[in-house]
């Protein structure tokens, strides 16, 4: 298995364009988490999916945050418009039930000049 | 107002010597709690975890340990290898407020010296 895959490893845009970050769940789990990782604030979910679900969005920053799951083996995080403030490593984790922990992709840094 | 804290930002040890990772909740609905590690570049992985309804959980040289009176728990590590090197993440998760939802402390950076 080739584990949660994310992409792009690192992006760097400008403040005011839009992103999108992307994630492969592990084949078969059913969960679907987005977090953020800063300096500040450590590890946050931003949002969670069960099922291709949203099920809690109340980690989501603002409205220009925007997460979208249309089906099981893909889901997109995007930032519209990117300010510098989202400069953040953004994880991506999956999970089949309620079993142990959550794997985790190796993450975007995103970088917003 | 977080409420995962891991009040130390670094830890530093001799290798071979136990390491000691703590962890607070203020949360009382919490009552699982998980240990991950991080290497810089990758995700954080999963290591440990435990549930309220115990107060020692062993895998081999990592032990965690629960104090709910006190919303305490910590990471033993014995002995401590250079491999060990890393971010250590508390996270806590519990029926009433959602398992799925699981709130992350902001981590303390190990080193072990060799």
């Amino acid at each position: 298995d080739a584990g949660v895959i994310q992409s792009p490893r690192h992006e760097v845009t400008e403040m005011g364009q839009e992103v999108t970050l992307r994630c492969k769940p592990i084949s078969g789990h059913d969960y679907l988490f987005w977090y953020r990782q800063t300096m500040m604030r450590g590890l946050e979910l931003l949002i969670y999916f069960n099922n291709n679900v949203p099920i809690d969005d109340s980690g989501m920053p603002e409205d220009r945050f925007s997460a979208k799951m249309p089906n099981a083996s893909f889901s997109t995080l995007k930032i519209q418009p990117s300010e510098p403030r989202d400069s953040a490593v953004y994880f991506c984790a999956s999970r089949y039930l309620s079993q142990g922990g959550y794997t985790f992709g190796s993450g975007t840094r995103l970088t917003v000049v | 107002d977080q409420q995962v804290k891991q009040n130390s930002p670094s830890l530093s040890v001799q290798e071979g010597r136990i390491s000691i990772l703590n962890c607070d909740y203020t949360n009382s609905m919490f009552d699982y709690f998980l240990w991950y590690k991080k290497y810089p570049a990758e995700g954080p992985t999963f290591l440990i975890s435990i549930s309220s309804i115990k107060d020692k959980n062993e895998d081999g040289r990592f032990t965690v340990f629960l104090n709910k009176s006190a919303k305490h728990l910590s990471l033993h590590i014995v002995p401590s290898q250079p491999g060990d090197s890393a971010v250590y993440f508390c996270a806590a998760s519990g029926l009433k407020t959602s398992y799925d939802k699981v709130i992350f402390g902001p981590g303390t950076s190990l080193s072990v010296i060799p």
